[in-house]
């Protein structure tokens, strides 16, 4: 595998559902990000982890819940949803410089 | 005022053509630019960054003008494989905090 992955790529889930969104990345950098793209809106950055450290928490809503058990891997943890958070959810990695390279994205419906 | 605004578009232009788009971000502690590319239905990838001299990247040119907090991105002899959503990033300076623009679409025709 190379680059950043994502799973599941598509996700329909109910509003008292609890799931995970998975990121990995394979390019040895130490910060990766979460992202919301919503339909006619611009990419909304939702979480930054540096070093496996929270850096920045965009405002989000406490039903998106993050974790990044080291500079690989981060989960999207998603529980009791509303509609309107059905979206394009990308995941990104970097190392030291500001250009991120993201994930294929996971499209999320929530019914 | 949108931190990072752009013209959605769509522009539509015939294969050759030149065609260039603006950007003009809100904060002026802006500290680093970059020009994606998102196709449909794909995810954004970066097409350059954009330095104060201007650069240059084949059939692509980005310029930056920090006193008028103004970005652009002119291609030239347009590709059909052109056609996709560009998107304007700017860094206010918090590590790894971008900002997107919405993007403008771009069509390519024969």
């Amino acid at each position: 595998e190379t680059g950043v992955t994502q799973t599941p790529r598509h996700l329909v889930m109910g509003m008292t559902n609890k799931k995970s969104l998975k990121c990995e990345q394979h390019l040895g950098h130490n910060a990766m990000y979460w992202y919301k793209q919503s339909a006619k809106k611009p990419l909304e950055l939702m979480f930054v982890y540096n070093f496996k450290e929270q850096t920045e928490n965009n405002s989000v809503p406490s039903r998106f819940s993050p974790e990044c058990p080291n500079s690989s891997h981060l989960f999207l943890h998603l529980h009791t949803l509303q509609p309107e958070d059905s979206a394009l959810y990308l995941c990104a990695s970097s190392q030291d410089r500001v250009e991120q390279f993201f994930g294929p994205g996971t499209r999320l419906t929530v019914l | 005022r949108k931190e990072v605004e752009q013209d959605p578009g769509p522009f539509n232009v015939p294969e050759g053509a030149t065609v260039a788009f603006n950007c003009t971000y809100s904060n002026s502690a802006s500290q680093s630019f970059f020009w994606y590319r998102q196709d449909c239905r794909k995810e954004p990838k970066l097409l350059m960054s954009v330095y104060s001299s201007g650069n240059e990247d084949g059939r692509f040119t980005a310029q930056l003008n920090r006193a008028s907090q103004y970005i652009s991105l002119l291609i030239r002899d347009s590709k059909l494989s052109d056609s996709a959503t560009y998107l304007c990033v700017v860094n206010i300076g918090s590590y790894g905090k971008l900002t997107f623009g919405q993007g403008t679409i771009l069509t390519v025709h024969p």
